[in-house]
């Protein structure tokens, strides 16, 4: 069984500061790793994932995320954040090993971005 | 992309009545399709898995009589929440999959939320 932590529930920054939102997960199998967000009243979005190769994964709108194995972390990073940002955003854990794997998600951590 | 549509995206309904909620894959066969629950300012919990054709398997504690899934075709799966209470008032989310070896990805339809009064 697969766990994830998110420790920050809300993280309050200035627009163009930079971000960063931590992700720790427990697993006794290799994982697949995501980040998604989610935006009032709406579904979740994948912004990036960590299959394989390079450990360091980005999105189309900035966003980056490193997998540490040893740390057993996926932070989500962002150098300067737009107001628009503001949003929900979990981080998630998938086995690699079975047949079909289901999702296992933090609790979120919500991200206010002010002018 | 794929695309997972829900409908509908808000309901309200009286206690003891049955809610049904779609979760359709428009431009994809949905081999798996999850549903979730998401109570305010929380995660989302998986409430079960359904393959096209066959039952549901529910994740513990997710009362099967209750909360009915159906899986008829590659691209529809329902839910049926049925005699709905207050404490059945959440947002729920489906996600629905196409299984093509290795990794495959969920996508997530907008959620519905569901209000009992």
């Amino acid at each position: 069984a697969q766990s994830v932590t998110q420790l920050d529930s809300q993280v309050p920054v200035f627009e163009e500061a930079p971000v960063e939102l931590r992700c720790n997960y427990s697993s006794s199998v290799s994982v697949y790793l995501f980040w998604y967000v989610q935006y009032p009243n709406q579904g979740l979005q994948l912004l990036l994932k960590y299959l394989s190769g390079s450990t360091l994964v980005e999105s189309i709108n900035g966003f980056e995320a490193e997998f540490n194995k040893s740390q057993t972390s996926f932070h989500l990073r962002k150098p300067s954040v737009h107001i628009s940002d503001t949003a929900e955003y979990f981080c998630a854990v998938s086995d690699r090993g079975s047949g079909y794997s289901t999702l296992t998600f933090g609790k979120g951590t919500m991200l206010l971005v002010s002018p | 992309g794929a695309v997972v549509s829900q409908h509908p995206s808000r309901v309200i309904c009286k206690s003891g009545t049955s809610v049904k909620i779609e979760c359709r894959s428009l431009d994809f066969q949905a081999t798996t399709m999850f549903w979730y629950r998401q109570f305010p300012k929380q995660s989302l919990m998986l409430m079960a898995t359904s393959n096209e054709g066959s039952k549901a398997t529910y994740e513990q504690g997710v009362e099967k009589d209750k909360f009915l899934i159906n899986h008829a075709s590659l691209t529809l799966s329902t839910l049926t929440v049925t005699s709905a209470h207050p404490e059945d008032s959440s947002f729920y989310i489906c996600s629905a999959r196409e299984e093509q070896g290795g990794y495959n990805e969920q996508f997530f339809g907008p959620g519905t939320r569901l209000t009992v009064l």
